[in-house]
């Protein structure tokens, strides 16, 4: 199974502020993906992060609120900016694997 | 378009119960078909799958057969456990992308 890593696990921040969070994962992969699971619901996508070009995001989601970068084929950071408290969520990275996708542990974000 | 929808929940079972856990789905083309868990506190983790039509995805006792027919993908177990206590989130994966179901929480009392 996949191994990748997400840092903060955890953080409490205050509404107006920004997070980054970091994702690391275990092999070279071309596309990596950003989820926001909001408290008690699915899974939502918020963006492709492509090596090499910009991030894709999906119907809702824009970069001015959710910049990516994507330095190497490792390696991504999801920024959740000017933070309102309903930006609360668990936000997920993950990889395609073979025919399946992995999970990092995700970030537990809470705005007040 | 491609959706997946699955039964809401919670679904309270007491220990030994047999489970199932529907789920449908609508697609273009072939996709792959997963059931994730979500254990309380932990991420996902995926639990079975099944790549292509009447394949047997299964895994800790839970079985899932890909119907393409019915385009359905339903969860079951013979004998739940207090520790299958989670949320479980049907999924389909088409053209690199994948699409959730919005989760089914189950609760195993003993």
């Amino acid at each position: 199974s996949a191994v990748i890593s997400q840092k903060p696990s955890r953080d409490i921040c205050q509404r107006g502020t920004s997070l980054t969070i970091q994702c690391q994962v275990d092999s070279q992969v071309t596309m990596m993906f950003w989820y926001r699971q909001q408290p008690g619901q699915s899974l939502t996508l918020i963006a492709t992060a492509n090596q090499g070009s910009e991030a894709t995001y999906e119907s809702g989601f824009v970069i001015d609120k959710f910049p990516i970068s994507r330095p190497n084929l490792t390696f991504s950071t999801l920024t959740v900016s000017n933070m309102s408290p309903e930006d609360s969520s668990i936000y997920l990275c993950s990889k395609i694997g073979a025919d399946t996708q992995y999970f990092g542990p995700g970030t537990r974000l809470t705005v007040l | 378009g491609n959706s997946v929808t699955q039964m809401e929940g919670p679904v309270t079972l007491s220990e030994e119960a047999f489970l199932t856990i529907n789920c449908t789905y609508t697609a273009t083309g072939y996709p792959s078909l997963f059931w994730y868990v979500q254990y309380p506190g932990e991420g996902l983790q995926l639990l079975l799958k099944a790549t292509k039509a009447d394949d047997k995805g299964s895994n800790k006792g839970f079985e899932a057969t890909y119907r393409k027919e019915t385009t359905s993908f339903h969860l079951e177990k013979g004998s739940v456990q207090v520790s299958d206590s989670a949320v479980y989130f049907c999924a389909l994966i088409n053209f690199n992308k994948f699409y959730f179901g919005s989760g089914t929480k189950l609760n195993v009392k003993p």
